[in-house]
């Protein structure tokens, strides 16, 4: 089980790019990368998913290194909307997953 | 039209009982899980049911049992509720087992012991 490690938490303001970096040293070769972005009150919602190099989607970009030891979640200009709880997974299709307590953003006007 | 549901969304009960929370997705999906998340926002799977068979069963007492009657139902019965099983719940489905399909999470049951 590859375990990740994110910051706790982090602040940004509207209008700002916002960063949150995974890392995950023991990550396998099949395994996979997947943000999900948790609202108040709400249950966890799938951002994005990758392997190597470079995602994006229309709510966010992920950059993963080639040695895919760590990876970015990239969120273009947030809004006071964006502030939620981000969790990495990290794993393939055949061993457990593990959310852990994610990385808490918290957007300010 | 609400994809994963839960229900009680709330619920409060006192130490020493018997109670469950009913999940149900119409999404079609063959896998449906279990969550448990404290007040530190730690998210921890339970269990995990493909096509009504058990596939992941956590490190959780034995208290706790999940049924799941068809492939788009998972209920969660706890017995002997404990304080520290305070906390909130959520049911979750996807496609299939596995990291790669996205899961679709229900809105959650708050479960209060006292």
């Amino acid at each position: 089980l590859a375990k990740t490690t994110q910051p706790i938490s982090m602040d940004s303001y509207e209008g700002q790019e916002v960063n949150i970096t995974c890392s995950h040293n023991n990550i396998a070769t099949n395994d996979y990368i997947t943000w999900y972005q948790q609202f108040p009150s709400q249950g966890p919602r799938f951002i994005i998913q990758g392997y190597k190099t470079k995602v994006t989607n229309e709510v966010a970009s992920l950059f993963i290194p080639a040695d895919r030891k760590s990876s970015t979640l990239s969120l273009p200009r947030v809004s006071l909307s964006d502030t939620a709880v981000y969790y990495c997974l990290v794993g393939d299709n055949f061993n457990k997953f593990y959310f852990g307590s994610g990385t808490k953003l918290n957007v300010k006007p | 039209d609400t994809a994963v549901s839960q229900t009680p969304k709330y619920l409060v009960t006192q130490m020493g009982n018997d109670k469950s929370i009913k999940c149900e997705q119409n999404l079609g999906h063959d896998t449906m899980y279990w969550y448990k998340q404290d007040s530190k926002k730690f998210l921890k799977i339970m269990f995990s049911y493909n096509n009504k068979e058990l596939i992941i069963n956590e490190t959780v007492p034995n208290r706790f049992s999940p049924k799941s009657p068809d492939k788009a139902h998972l209920n969660l019965h706890i017995n002997s509720l404990e304080l520290g099983d305070s906390a909130v719940y959520f049911c979750a489905s996807s496609h299939a087992t596995g990291i790669t399909y996205e899961q679709y999470f229900g809105p959650g049951t708050r479960l209060t012991v006292t």
